[in-house]
């Protein structure tokens, strides 16, 4: 089935540590995105990517850091930077054309202590 | 600047009636797209329902139905009949960018009471 992959489900990390979320998809997608969720403030765009090897900055990209060497995966490194890492992260992907709905990974939950 | 609109931040209704959920979308922009999505407890958003800014016909799928008013910028999204597995919250998520820059609002919940 085609779909989009995010591990782990829940991770846990110590504050100062840099932490790597996954994200996969075999739906042959051009695009591919990072938002973050908080409670009461909707989903917030970290970054996303129209093509392999390009990636552009969203809304909260601060702290964060991303890289696409491959059209099926987009990785999201949240660095210490990053100063309330603490949230729900999803993955998106979706073919040209902004007519095209977005398809969405399950989630990770990012605790820092 | 665009701005996205979701007044509701909570509804809660009794099964089986039908409920309306309201988006507002602000933009100078004159082609754009706008997108409903569910997110169940589970966490994974769904997409819902599309529709383009040219179009305001009124369009109905299953239990779903949603009309675009472009003189109010007002997007709206209608669940017939309303089931517990309704229960969510649903995000209206306008695109109006060529370069694939999909803006979110901040979702209203709904509580499907049995």
């Amino acid at each position: 089935d085609g779909g989009i992959t995010q591990s782990p489900k829940y991770l846990f990390r110590k504050e100062g540590q840099n932490v790597t979320l996954s994200c996969e998809q075999n739906l042959n997608h051009d695009a591919m995105y990072w938002y973050r969720q908080d409670p009461g403030q909707g989903l917030r765009l970290i970054y996303y990517s129209q093509i392999v090897n390009d990636f552009q900055k969203g809304d909260i990209a601060e702290g964060y850091s991303v890289s696409r060497e491959k059209k099926e995966s987009f990785p999201l490194t949240v660095t210490s930077a990053q100063k309330n890492p603490t949230a729900f992260y999803l993955c998106a992907s979706s073919p040209r054309g902004f007519n095209s709905p977005l398809h969405f990974g399950n989630g990770t939950r990012l605790t820092v202590t | 600047a665009q701005k996205v609109t979701q007044a509701q931040t909570e509804i809660s209704v009794v099964e089986k009636e039908d409920v309306t959920l309201d988006c507002v979308y602000e933009t100078r922009d004159t082609t754009y797209y706008l997108f409903w999505y569910k997110q169940p407890p589970s966490g994974e958003l769904v997409f819902l329902i599309r529709r383009n800014s040219f179009d305001e016909q009124n369009e109905i799928s299953g239990r779903y139905s949603w009309n675009f008013q472009k003189s109010t910028s007002s997007f709206n999204f209608t669940i017939t009949a309303s089931q517990v597995v309704d229960s969510a919250v649903y995000f209206c998520a306008p695109n109006s960018g060529g370069y694939q820059k999909v803006t979110f609002g901040i979702g209203t919940k709904l509580q499907v009471i049995p």
